[in-house]
């Protein structure tokens, strides 16, 4: 079993609609949880970062953590074509180590 | 700032053949990271330096990959000899360790493929 498990989709939602992404994970020990968005032939680059559990806004983003379910989410709002992407999971233990473990990703597609 | 920059982008070789990939992090960061990135295994770590001094090379596969960090602005990974399971996208990502440190700017990639 993967430390972090992720559906790889694809998503395919109308322009408008509202988003859920989501991953698992198995080891107790994450409090550090990130999104990455990865376009085509791109390198990931972050979107959204939270500590611990709880939710985290940022327009059109939330980011959500239930630790005690071993869950992570992130919602898109009005999703666009140009949210068209891979969405990467990743987490790790503490703050002082780097080394992240990264879902596999969930592509999503958003039709105009 | 020019962001992370890897070369190749793209290398197409043959298997037995050695293969070098470089990487020039952001100006200033003192984490390096370089990952692989396949379909079924997503992206994995394979080797990260602090200050050009690798830290923890737990996820390089095998005795053919090799890492090097010379001063703080080139890395290089190496493959030798290849394979044809080597072929993925390699990402070199950089970050500054400070506070969290938690986010890692990523390089375009280089695509490989071993025949």
């Amino acid at each position: 079993q993967k430390e972090v498990e992720q559906d790889p989709g694809p998503l395919s939602v109308p322009e408008g609609a509202i988003v859920s992404l989501n991953c698992t994970y198995s080891n107790s020990a994450f409090q550090y949880f990130m999104w990455y968005r990865q376009y085509s032939r791109k390198g990931p680059e972050l979107l959204m970062y939270t500590y611990s559990s709880g939710n985290k806004e940022d327009g059109r983003f939330t980011a959500q953590v239930d630790k005690s379910s071993k869950y992570i989410s992130l919602f898109i709002r009005d999703s666009q074509p140009s949210d068209s992407a891979t969405y990467l999971c990743a987490m790790s233990p503490t703050s002082g180590t780097y080394k992240y473990i990264f879902g596999t990703g969930t592509r999503l597609k958003v039709l105009a | 700032d020019a962001g992370v920059i890897q070369s190749p982008r793209h290398e197409v070789t043959e298997m037995g053949q050695e293969v070098t990939l470089r990487c020039k992090p952001i100006s200033g960061h003192d984490y390096l990271f370089w990952y692989r990135q396949t379909m079924m295994r997503g992206l994995e770590l394979l080797i990260y330096f602090n200050n050009n001094v690798p830290i923890d090379d737990s996820g390089m596969p095998e005795d053919r990959f090799s890492a090097k960090m010379p001063n703080a602005s080139f890395s290089t990974l190496k493959i030798q000899p290849s394979e044809p399971r080597d072929s993925a996208v390699y990402f070199c990502a950089s970050s500054l360790g400070t506070g969290l440190g938690y986010e890692q700017y990523f390089g375009p990639g280089t695509r490989l493929t071993v025949t």
